[in-house]
């Protein structure tokens, strides 16, 4: 079937470190995948998509990478503010029936400045 | 103006209670859900409408009801409240049924005492 992983949260980082949240998923053919973000006390957010492997969505400085070989579609950042603190979640909506969107659990991420 | 507006953002009530939801969104969309997400962050879909059709009916108590009167708009009824219905629940359009971007209201905090 079609499945979502990604790493367990509370991620907890530095201002300024390097970010990096995994994420794998499990699909036929070639899935889209997304990023989302969930500010505190907000709806979620789209960050950034990829459809098609290869490809590399891109916004406010974070990046993912779709990796075929891998099956994986990792958050990437290069230096994280405070106001980067959310929940993160990674999604794919499979090229099957009802075309739902799949979520991953969701990882927390906290910036200490 | 918001693109997913959902009311009210805080509801709490006691149990054996009947209470609704309401979602409109202005993008013109074509297709709606209803997400609830516990108090880990996880995000579960209860129902997708497609052209007012429902598409999606996850495994709900059949004390949720979702109602669509247009293409706008997509409430949602619970009978009976419980505990355990405790949760956030969101709203979401987006432009169609396939693989496409995700708009989400700002949730409804439902507290069932």
């Amino acid at each position: 079937g079609n499945s979502v992983t990604q790493m367990e949260g509370p991620v907890t980082l530095s201002e300024e470190a390097f970010l990096t949240i995994n994420c794998t998923y499990t699909a036929t053919g070639y899935p889209s995948l997304f990023w989302y973000v969930q500010y505190p006390g907000e709806g979620l957010q789209l960050l950034l998509k990829a459809t098609k492997a290869d490809d590399k969505g891109s916004n406010k400085g974070f990046e993912a990478t779709y990796r075929k070989e891998t099956t994986s579609f990792h958050l990437e950042k290069g230096s994280v503010q405070v106001s980067d603190s959310a929940v993160y979640f990674c999604a794919l909506t499979p090229m099957d029936s009802n075309y739902q969107l799949i979520w991953g659990a969701g990882t927390k991420l906290i910036i200490k400045p | 103006d918001t693109a997913v507006s959902q009311t009210p953002k805080y509801l709490v009530t006691q149990m054996g209670n009947d209470k609704s939801i309401k979602c409109e969104q202005n993008l013109g969309h074509d297709t709606m859900y209803w997400y609830k997400q516990d108090s880990k962050k996880f995000l579960k879909i209860m129902f997708s409408y497609n052209n007012k059709e429902l598409i999606i009916n996850e495994t709900v108590p059949n004390r949720f009801s979702p109602k669509s009167p247009d293409k706008a708009h997509l409430n949602l009824h619970i009978n009976s409240l419980e505990l355990g219905d405790s949760a956030v629940y969101f709203c979401a359009s987006s432009l169609r049924l396939q693989n496409t971007e995700a708009f989400f209201g700002q949730g409804t905090r439902l507290t069932v005492v």
